[in-house]
């Protein structure tokens, strides 16, 4: 089983301030998947990074896929309030996924 | 496109009684649908994985035959509670893969909280 470790496991923040989110493996993924779920609701996906060393940006969001393809990290710049959720990483290998715990995250207005 | 739902979004029953939730893939085929129970302010886990036509593979721990998957066609699989107890309640979450995605492609439901009183 592969095991995905998310740091840190919860955070809080001010709006406007800048964060990282990190997601390890021994692991080696073919692909990694992020996604927000808020209460309530089911996961929704971010992104999909495939290529060790990729960066995909969604405006204020930067993911990075890590050389080795075992780790990303999501940074987000000038947090708000409408990206409190938790943010999951989801490796694929082998058709088959496995979930990291997550990370909370609160952006206080 | 690749938009799944889930029916009920919440429900409510007894103690004993069953519960089937039903998952369903709206625009595409989904050849893959997966099962997943999350508890409050935790991660999802995975509970079993069905393909279209075939029997769900179940995770290590997961009772199959009280959790119930079926997986008749390519757009709908459903999940039974069967004799739901307490411990039971949880916000159940189905995912699907589509024929013609990337394997890694998954996209969830919005979920359904039952509560099991």
């Amino acid at each position: 089983t592969q095991l995905l470790e998310q740091s840190p496991q919860f955070l809080s923040i001010q709006e406007g301030e800048n964060l990282t989110v990190y997601c390890n493996s021994s692991s080696v993924f073919s692909s990694l998947q992020w996604y927000r779920q808020e209460p309530g609701e089911g996961p929704v996906l971010l992104v999909t990074v495939v290529t060790g060393g990729e960066v995909k940006k969604l405006k204020r969001l930067t993911f990075q896929f890590g050389d080795a393809r075992k780790d990303s990290s999501l940074h987000i710049t000038a947090a708000q309030p409408g990206d409190t959720g938790l943010y999951l990483c989801a490796g694929a290998e082998n058709n088959d996924m496995r979930f990291g715990a997550g990370t909370r995250l609160t952006v206080k207005p | 496109g690749a938009v799944v739902s889930q029916h009920p979004s919440w429900v409510i029953c007894k103690s004993g009684t069953s519960v089937k939730i039903e998952c369903r893939s709206l625009d595409f085929q989904a050849t893959t649908m997966f099962w997943y129970r999350q508890f409050p302010k935790q991660s999802l886990m995975l509970m079993a994985t069905s393909n279209e036509g075939s029997k769900a593979t179940y995770e290590q721990g997961v009772e199959k035959d009280k959790f119930l998957i079926n997986h008749a066609s390519l757009t709908l699989s459903t999940l039974t509670v069967t004799s739901a107890h307490p411990e039971d309640s949880s916000f159940y979450i189905c995912s699907a893969r589509g024929e013609f995605r990337p394997s890694y492609e998954q996209y969830f439901g919005p979920g359904t909280r039952l509560t099991v009183t």
